[in-house]
């Protein structure tokens, strides 16, 4: 069973709009939360992470946005640039060990 | 060389070969994973190591078995693979276990299995 689910599966978004991707889960146990960002050709690299003690964390143009009570989170790219076309990953940690449930990743095509 | 690296890139096998996986670290990091990459699929965690011991094996299956002969080098053995193992192949290392040490991540090897 997928332990995080992530949609949309692709999303196409103009220049300096706003890229919206979200994810949820079920285990109650996770208590940290990172996004990554992957290019073709390369490996995945975090962007931003959130622990559910806050409700929002915004690091630039990048926002992670965090419903404890819906078991929801999501990321916000504001200011949409051609740029961010690449896939992104949601995941989520349990504990002190760090191991990590990915969702199936959302390909970003921003148009110029 | 920088970060983590990956060798090949690219392998094209047949289901009676043997190869192995080559990743790399630069970083000084003590933990160091294979993740699995499928299309439209989560990654998936396959091996993780600590300190050169083996802390996870994620139910793998056995035609895939991983080396750690230090901190700074691991592989992956391949043999008698099937058609749906065909996938890129994500090393990653870190400073640690805990959370919040962020994992670098490897471009991979893209593996075909013919």
């Amino acid at each position: 069973q997928q332990q995080v689910k992530q949609s949309p599966q692709s999303l196409i978004v103009q220049k300096g709009g706003i890229s919206i991707i979200n994810c949820a889960y079920e285990n109650t146990a996770f208590d940290y939360f990172p996004w990554y960002q992957q290019f073709p050709g390369k490996g995945p690299a975090l962007l931003i992470a959130i622990r559910p003690d806050v409700s929002e964390k915004k690091e630039g143009r990048f926002t992670i946005s965090f419903n404890k009570s819906a078991k929801q989170f999501s990321l916000h790219i504001m200011d949409s640039q051609p740029g961010d076309s690449a896939t992104y990953f949601c995941a989520a940690m349990e504990g002190n060990f760090n191991k990590f449930y990915f969702g199936s990743g959302t390909k970003l095509n921003v148009k110029p | 060389e920088t970060g983590v690296t990956q060798t090949p890139r690219h392998l094209v096998m047949g289901m009676t070969n043997k190869k192995s996986l080559k990743c790399e670290q630069h970083l000084g990091h003590n933990a160091m994973y294979w993740y699995k990459q499928s299309a439209k699929k989560p990654l998936e965690l396959m091996f993780v190591y600590n300190f050169k011991e083996q802390t996870e094996n994620n139910s793998v299956p056995s035609r895939f078995s991983p080396e750690c002969p230090n901190s700074s080098h691991l592989f992956l053995h391949l043999h008698t693979l099937q058609p749906e193992d065909s996938a890129l192949y994500l090393c990653a290392s870190s400073q640690g276990m805990s959370q919040g040490y962020e994992q670098f991540f490897g471009p991979g090897t893209r593996l075909t299995v013919l």
